[in-house]
């Protein structure tokens, strides 16, 4: 079975200040790994993925996260944070094995990302 | 493209009542997902397609729900009958081969209360 976690349920920053959002991860082979926002009464978008090569991955809006596979994590970082990246964000895992795990990614329960001006 | 489309976004309803969801995705993406989100659960996956064929239903909690998609521009969720436990924010998502692996687009949603 596959399982993200995401130990801080908020995070709160101040702009132009480092973030990251923590994420950790269970699957028995090789993961796919993920990152999605969500904005008040919107649906997810996507962010940035991890499939394979270089442990850091670049996305959208500046964010980057950092696979490292012995600790199973993948943070979520960004160099300066805007008060426009204010949101929920969720980490998600799907296992590689193939068959009908192809759609089933598993996401995390959400962080809070608060920045303030 | 307009994006996934949902419809109603906000549907609030008598428990008893059926209730039915709707959703049309990208046009050339070949999976489609169902997922409710509430704050107790959080996000989980319902059901699903893969050219209008349902891959896994696993997530579907009881035989009160349904989903349906009768074409690859069309699908359905239906809830009959409804329970206030079943008041959440459901959304409809699709991706494609040519979206990469796992990249979801997903609706806005549609909010539903069971009073």
């Amino acid at each position: 079975a596959q399982s993200v976690a995401q130990p801080e349920d908020q995070v709160n920053v101040a702009e132009g200040n480092p973030l990251t959002v923590k994420c950790t991860y269970s699957v028995s082979g090789n993961p796919y790994l993920f990152w999605y926002v969500q904005y008040p009464n919107r649906g997810l978008q996507f962010l940035l993925k991890y499939i394979t090569g270089d442990n850091l991955v670049k996305g959208s809006y500046g964010f980057e996260a950092e696979f490292n596979k012995s600790q199973t994590s993948f943070h979520l970082k960004k160099p300066s944070a805007l008060v426009s990246d204010s949101a929920l964000y969720f980490c998600a895992v799907r296992d590689n094995a193939g068959g009908t795990s192809y759609g089933k990614l598993t996401f995390g329960q959400g962080t809070i990302l608060t920045v303030h001006p | 493209d307009a994006g996934v489309i949902q419809s109603p976004r906000h549907e609030v309803t008598e428990m008893g009542q059926e209730v039915t969801l709707r959703c049309k995705p990208i046009s050339g993406h070949d999976y489609l997902f169902w997922y409710r989100q509430t704050m107790m659960r959080g996000l989980e996956l319902l059901i699903y397609f893969n050219n209008n064929v349902p891959i896994d239903d696993s997530g579907m909690p009881e035989d009160r729900f349904s989903a349906k998609m009768p074409n690859a521009s069309f699908s359905t969720l239906k809830i009959q009958p409804s329970e206030p436990r079943d008041s959440a924010v459901y959304f409809c998502a699709s991706s494609g081969w040519l979206a990469g692996a796992n990249v979801l687009t997903f609706g806005a949603g549609s909010r539903l209360t069971v009073l």
